[in-house]
């Protein structure tokens, strides 16, 4: 089945400094995306991007479909920003089945 | 934005015995998911679930797990009997369509603890 490799594993910061985040794959994805897990749980969608580079806010998100590989990056890092990081692909298209990574655990110092 | 809401966020129930996790998924959304996160491992998908069906479950979806929305209510995920191994986050997801293409909203998990 399709695995999901990221990487670094965990990162430290300090606020302002800039962050880039890995997201490897060994099949073929029809969608890929990137979620934010808060310290407390909770998952949020930051953004969609099977293939090219997409931006919404301080996240720039590229990804190269033939080389099975995405990265996000975090431009000008906040505190709130701290926090795990997951890619999540999507091998199918009928539905959400998505494999999940293992995550970056990203902690911003003030 | 849109949410999605798990009830409870907290369970702690005895092996063996019969828990049901409930969620409130965004209003107009006819795909509904669950997701299982063992502590300090990677999120995995169960099932998904539309138009009173499951339409796909992985090998993590045991004989024990049944999944169901009677008359457009909560969204649920029963445990009958609960087993130790089934101590975890459960996320419950929502999307309008099946399209992969959409973005899926998560709830914010339900710790179940069994003991």
């Amino acid at each position: 089945g399709q695995q999901v490799q990221q990487s670094p594993a965990s990162l430290v910061l300090q606020e302002g400094e800039n962050a880039e985040l890995q997201c490897n794959f060994s099949s073929t994805a029809t969608q890929l995306q990137w979620f934010y897990q808060s310290p407390g749980g909770s998952l949020v969608s930051l953004l969609s991007n099977p293939s090219g580079t997409k931006h919404t806010g301080r996240l720039t998100s590229t990804t190269v479909t033939k080389e099975r590989r995405s990265s996000l990056h975090i431009s000008s890092s906040q505190t709130t920003d701290s926090g795990t990081y997951l890619c999540a692909i999507e091998e199918g298209n009928m539905g959400y089945k998505l494999t999940f990574g293992t995550g970056t655990s990203l902690l911003v110092d003030p | 934005g849109p949410k999605v809401l798990q009830i409870p966020s907290h369970q702690i129930i005895d092996m063996g015995q019969m828990v049901t996790l409930n969620c409130d998924p965004v209003s107009n959304h006819l795909y509904f998911y669950w997701y299982k996160q063992i502590l300090g491992q990677q999120m995995e998908f169960l099932v998904n679930f539309y138009n009173g069906k499951v339409m796909e479950k992985s090998k993590l979806f045991k004989d024990q797990f049944s999944v169901e929305r009677p008359d457009g209510s909560y969204f649920t995920l029963k445990i009958q009997p609960t087993a130790l191994e089934d101590s975890a986050v459960y996320f419950c997801a929502s999307s309008s369509l099946g399209d992969s293409a959409e973005t899926l909203y998560f709830g914010s998990g339900t710790r179940l603890t069994v003991l």
